[in-house]
């Protein structure tokens, strides 16, 4: 089993709709949770955090986190066709070598002008 | 702050070769990550450094190899190239702490041919 998982899409939406990424992990000991977006043939550059329970806003991206359902979303208001990219989550699990980083395979979101 | 910078940017090489890559990491952090994606296998974890040890490592075979310097700076060699190590390869930079968080380099595009 997977330690993240992600639907791989590709997802599509209208300019100006919301778009709706989810992840699920499946160790409850994780304890951080990224969202990094990935624009073909980059890097990947991280977007969004979150550690606690709940709903973290920033701008037009929203993560919500529910540790008892194991499940992360990123929500995208007002989708712009510059959103249009690969969607990575990733979480931490502790370990005794530190924390180590697990990443889903990611979801491609289009959005359509 | 400077970002993670990574070079060389792109990289051509033979099979059976050898190649050496650099990353410096964001001033001031400590653990430098290395990851290896492709089309196909997504993001795959190569090594982990901190403060010049390698606390973790992935499943790759032993052509594969990285080491820390003092200042941070990290270096990954993979040696006797076959056409399958054609890929992204990413450093990470990770700021340890309470909040724990992971930045990727502009990565360095591997082809064997």
């Amino acid at each position: 089993q997977k330690e993240v998982e992600q639907n791989s899409g590709p997802l599509s939406v209208p300019e100006g709709a919301i778009a709706s990424l989810n992840c699920t992990y499946s160790d409850r000991g994780s304890q951080s949770f990224f969202w990094y977006r990935q624009y073909s043939g980059k890097s990947p550059e991280l977007i969004m955090f979150i550690y606690s329970n709940g709903d973290k806003e920033d701008g037009r991206f929203t993560a919500q986190l529910n540790k008892a359902s194991q499940y992360v979303s990123l929500l995208i208001r007002d989708s712009q066709p510059s959103d249009s990219a690969t969607y990575l989550c990733a979480v931490t699990l502790p370990s005794n070598t530190g924390n180590q980083f697990y990443f889903g395979t990611g979801t491609s979101l289009t959005v359509i002008p | 702050k400077a970002g993670v910078t990574q070079t060389p940017r792109y990289l051509i090489k033979t099979r059976g070769q050898q190649v050496t890559l650099s990353c410096s990491p964001i001033s001031g952090h400590r653990s430098v990550s290395w990851y290896q994606q492709t089309p196909g296998q997504g993001l795959q974890f190569l090594f982990e450094y901190f403060s010049e040890t390698q606390r973790n490592k992935g499943n790759f075979p032993g052509r594969f190899s990285g080491r820390q310097f003092s200042n941070s700076r990290s270096e990954m060699n993979v040696s006797t190239l076959e056409l399958g190590d054609s890929a992204l390869y990413l450093c990470a930079s990770r700021r340890s702490g309470a909040q724990e968080t992971q930045y990727f380099g502009p990565g360095t595009r591997l082809l064997v041919l």
